[in-house]
């Protein structure tokens, strides 16, 4: 069955210091996309970067990176230089489906606090 | 370009009334996507549709329905309310909603429903 895990509830860092945030999946398509949401206190779900499942290189998008390893199944995001703005949750999702339907599971979250 | 909007942003029921939320995709953006939020179970999908068909749908009883219009606007109903349908509900536009998982949903600010 297709599943998201993030294992780190809640995460610390000091400002300018890089972070990373796991995540691991599960799933028997070989063709899927792999997401990152950033969900600030107001509640929108902001997309920061993306991973396809073909892709030989680990994606990049300024400050963040996603560390694609796919043997292993994980798509760890890494943020660089940590800024106070970047305290929010972050979600994990993967993308799979064909043009008979489509499917986007999240995981359960890291709620990430940059310290000053 | 505008983002996804939804409509209304927060809302108060009582159990048993019906709600009808709305949502306005990106231009171009032919596959919409809707999820529901909540603390005990985080984000679950709900359904998805491409040119007015509902494409997959996720576990959620009949209470819950959708649809698509011609201009790819769509909305959700859920008739007769029930507490456990609090949530943030999500709103999120592809663009065609290509094989793989390829392109990226991009979300509204979501609609707060609260049932009394």
């Amino acid at each position: 069955a297709q599943k998201i895990t993030q294992t780190q509830p809640g995460m610390f860092v000091q400002e300018k210091e890089a972070v990373t945030l796991d995540c691991t999946y599960d799933t028997s398509d070989p063709s899927y996309g792999l997401f990152w949401y950033k969900q600030p206190s107001s509640g929108e779900m902001i997309f920061l970067i993306y991973q396809g499942s073909y892709d030989q290189q680990n994606a990049t998008e300024g400050r963040y990176s996603l560390n694609f390893q796919k043997a292993r199944k994980s798509a760890n995001l890494v943020i660089s230089a940590s800024q106070l703005g970047d305290s929010a949750m972050y979600f994990c999702a993967m993308r799979e489906g064909n043009t008979g339907g489509f499917k986007t599971i999240f995981g359960a979250g890291t709620r990430l606090f940059v310290k000053a | 370009k505008a983002g996804v909007t939804q409509t209304p942003r927060y809302l108060i029921k009582t159990r048993g009334q019906q709600v009808t939320l709305s949502c306005s995709p990106i231009s171009g953006h032919r596959s919409v996507s809707w999820y529901q939020q909540t603390p005990g179970q985080g984000l679950q999908f709900l359904f998805e549709y491409f040119s007015e068909t509902q494409r997959n749908k996720g576990n959620f009883p009949g209470r819950f329905s959708g649809r698509q219009f011609s201009n790819s606007r769509s909305e959700m109903n859920v008739s007769t309310l029930e507490l456990g349908d609090s949530a943030l509900y999500l709103c999120a536009s592809s663009l065609m909603g290509l094989a793989g998982g390829t392109d990226t949903q991009y979300f509204g600010p979501g609609t707060r429903l609260t049932v009394l």
